[in-house]
């Protein structure tokens, strides 16, 4: 069966500190994959998706970036970070032919 | 682009009683509408879908029914249970882009 893993869980990180977070899918190849923000009592709001490796697509303008080194990893990066980053931050993958997204543990980053 | 309004945004039920939440899109293109439930501090599962093809899928408690037509669609739970409580969301995308729009949720609580 397919699991997606996420790390780190929870983070606390200064503002104008750099940020690194992993994604990793086991049990399938060639997933679509998605990093979503989801701020406080809010909805999710889709940030990157990827329909292969080094393919990374930018729904919104800010100050994250994305890459996918491997096939079945997702990386969200910053620089810099800014106090509006805070939020939860949600992996998810989905099958070549299909819609359905599965969604991993999240990622509870604090700008302090 | 596709826009998703979802209501309401909180809704308190007695156990045993049932819930409905809705949702409304504005793609006439979009084929594809899930449902997810969040409970606090983790990932959105993925708890039942429908395509633009069927008007109504049940599963056990839970069943979604679609009008295209109107362009809305909607989450029914009966004999609601304490463990229903969470947030609920559902989205809508096409199958072409594979991308999820979600609602804004709806806070559902379950009264013992």
């Amino acid at each position: 069966s397919q699991t997606i893993h996420q790390w780190p869980a929870t983070l606390v990180q200064p503002v104008g500190s750099p940020l690194s977070l992993e994604c990793t899918v086991e049990g399938t190849s060639n997933p679509n994959l998605y990093w979503y923000r989801q701020a406080a009592g809010r909805g999710l709001q889709l940030l990157f998706y990827s329909v292969g490796i080094g393919q990374i697509s930018s729904e919104v303008p800010q100050n994250l970036s994305a890459s996918r080194p491997q096939d079945r990893q997702f990386i969200l990066s910053s620089k810099k970070l800014l106090l509006s980053d805070s939020g939860f931050y949600l992996c998810a993958w989905s099958g070549s032919r299909f819609n359905e997204q599965f969604f991993g543990p999240g990622t509870r980053l604090t700008v302090l | 682009g596709e826009n998703v309004e979802q209501h309401p945004s909180t809704l308190s039920v007695q156990e045993g009683d049932s819930a409905v939440i809705k949702c409304t899109y504005s793609d006439s293109a979009s084929n594809y509408f899930p449902w997810y439930k969040q409970e606090l501090g983790k990932g959105p599962q993925l708890i039942i879908d429908i395509r633009s093809n069927v008007g109504e899928k049940k599963d056990q408690r839970i069943a979604v029914t679609l009008n295209k037509t109107a362009k809305h669609f909607s989450l029914h739970i009966t004999e609601t249970q304490p463990e229903d409580s969470a947030v609920y969301f559902c989205a809508a995308s096409h199958s072409n882009t594979g991308k999820l729009i979600f609602g804004q949720g709806t806070t559902l609580q379950v009264k013992p």
